[in-house]
């Protein structure tokens, strides 16, 4: 069952405008963490935000923020003032316990985000 | 070093052939991942490691898959009899620690192409 969901393959921005990526998310657990990672085409992947399953405010980082609604099972990952740069593939993964004790981290199908000059 | 280092970054087999697949994590990083991530996809988790004990091997997609990290620091995923299908790049990652809010560090993957 697919547990990270992102629904959009593609999206557009303005440059300067703000842009709004989705995630849905499916677990039984209570704890648990949600990240968000950028991979430009160069293709290494970037950690640019962390989420806890406990953590009652909204996690920011500079231009970026996580509107979290946890009873929806969401984790949207917000980026203000869009710039050129920000143009790369965005993916929503989620850690959580696994049987053994271990930790697993899971990520999304991505979102390719195109920012217009 | 300062990062996750990878090696080789490009390989390319022949079917059949096996392939070794190097990973230094981050020094001190307790736990490492290896991941397959094929082109325009999001990773696909394989298999993890902490410390030295590998603790969830549930992604290996099959036997000819087979990871190890017998000092707990550097790490190799082996796979034998490559097939067409196994042409990815393969995703090694580090975290600190093994609790829900440590990140993961990347390294920049090795790209294998199976001819």
């Amino acid at each position: 069952a697919q547990k990270i969901t992102q629904t959009q393959p593609g999206m557009f921005v303005q440059e300067k405008e703000a842009v709004t990526l989705d995630c849905t998310y499916d677990t039984s657990d209570p704890s648990y963490g949600l990240f968000w990672y950028k991979q430009p085409s160069s293709g290494e992947m970037i950690f640019l935000i962390y989420q806890g399953s406990y953590d009652q405010q909204n996690a920011t980082e500079g231009r970026y923020s996580l509107n979290f609604q946890k009873a929806r099972k969401s984790a949207n990952l917000v980026i203000s003032a869009s710039q050129l740069g920000d143009s790369a593939m965005y993916f929503c993964a989620m850690r959580e316990v696994t049987g053994t004790g271990g930790f697993k981290t899971i990520f999304g199908a991505g979102t390719r985000l195109f920012v217009k000059a | 070093g300062a990062g996750v280092s990878q090696s080789p970054r490009y390989k390319v087999a022949k079917r059949g052939q096996d392939v070794a697949l190097r990973c230094d994590p981050i020094s001190g990083h307790v736990s490492l991942f290896w991941y397959q991530q094929a082109l325009g996809q999001g990773p696909e988790f394989l298999t993890y490691f902490q410390n030295e004990a590998q603790l969830d091997k549930s992604g290996l997609p099959s036997d000819r898959f087979f990871a190890e990290r017998p000092e707990g620091s550097v790490s190799t995923l082996k796979i034998q009899r490559t097939q067409q299908e196994d042409s990815a790049v393969y995703l090694c990652a580090s975290s600190l620690q093994g609790g829900y809010n440590s990140p993961l560090h990347f390294g920049n993957g090795t790209r294998l192409t199976v001819t």
